[in-house]
């Protein structure tokens, strides 16, 4: 079975600084990764996907991720962070109809 | 974009009652769905996979009898919180993959049940 670590539980950076989210999983066959943000009593909402093609993909609100299959990882990146991206941040594999999600990162960002 | 709208939003209910809460796809259709359950600063827990036209599939520990959900048609799928319990107070939400075999889930915005 598959599993999605986010060994950064929190993570507070100070405004206008950059961050990385970390994700690892534990097989790369045929494997579908997603970052999703959570805010306070909503569901989540789809950042960035990557599916095939170019390692490092772009997604919404500035943030980017770069997919890693030696190292079997995944990791969210923004190089300007800003006060609105306070929130929680989920890694999830897709291995075919089973969705697998990490624990979270609880991002604060701190004016 | 693919949009699904979960309902209510919140509700609080008093220890015994039922509660229905409806997941729907508004440009879609959805043979399958996904119920989640999260704690406070939690990740999501599956709950079960709802198939349009058949029984739902329930995660290991969730009690069937308790979680019932009915998808009934392609667009609609159902999570009926019975007999409810303080400790089923929670954070419910659904899903479902819109596209073919390597898209995403699309979210509701969840339903915060509070029982009395």
């Amino acid at each position: 079975a598959q599993s999605v670590t986010q060994l950064d539980s929190q993570v507070p950076v100070f405004e206008e600084a950059p961050v990385e989210l970390r994700c690892n999983y534990s097989s790369s066959v045929s494997v579908y990764l997603f970052w999703y943000v959570q805010y306070p009593n909503q569901g989540l909402q789809l950042l960035l996907k990557y599916l095939s093609g170019s390692t490092l993909v772009k997604g919404i609100n500035g943030f980017e991720a770069e997919f890693n299959k030696s190292q079997t990882s995944f990791h969210l990146r923004k190089p300007s962070v800003h006060i609105s991206d306070t929130a929680e941040y989920f890694c999830a594999v897709r291995t075919g109809n089973q969705f697998y999600f990490g624990t979270g990162t609880s991002l604060t960002v701190i004016p | 974009g693919a949009v699904v709208s979960q309902h209510p939003s919140w509700v609080i209910c008093k220890s015994g009652t039922s509660v229905k809460i409806e997941c729907r796809s508004l440009d879609f259709q959805a043979t399958t769905m996904f119920w989640y359950r999260q704690f406070p600063k939690q990740s999501l827990m599956l709950m079960a996979t709802s198939n349009e036209g058949s029984k739902a599939t329930y995660e290991q520990g969730v009690e069937k009898d308790k979680f019932l959900i009915n998808h009934a048609s392609l667009t609609l799928s159902t999570l009926t919180v019975t007999s409810a319990h303080p400790e089923d107070s929670s954070f419910y939400i659904c899903s479902a993959p819109v596209g073919g075999w390597n898209s995403p889930l699309h979210f509701g915005n969840g339903t915060r049940l509070t029982v009395t």
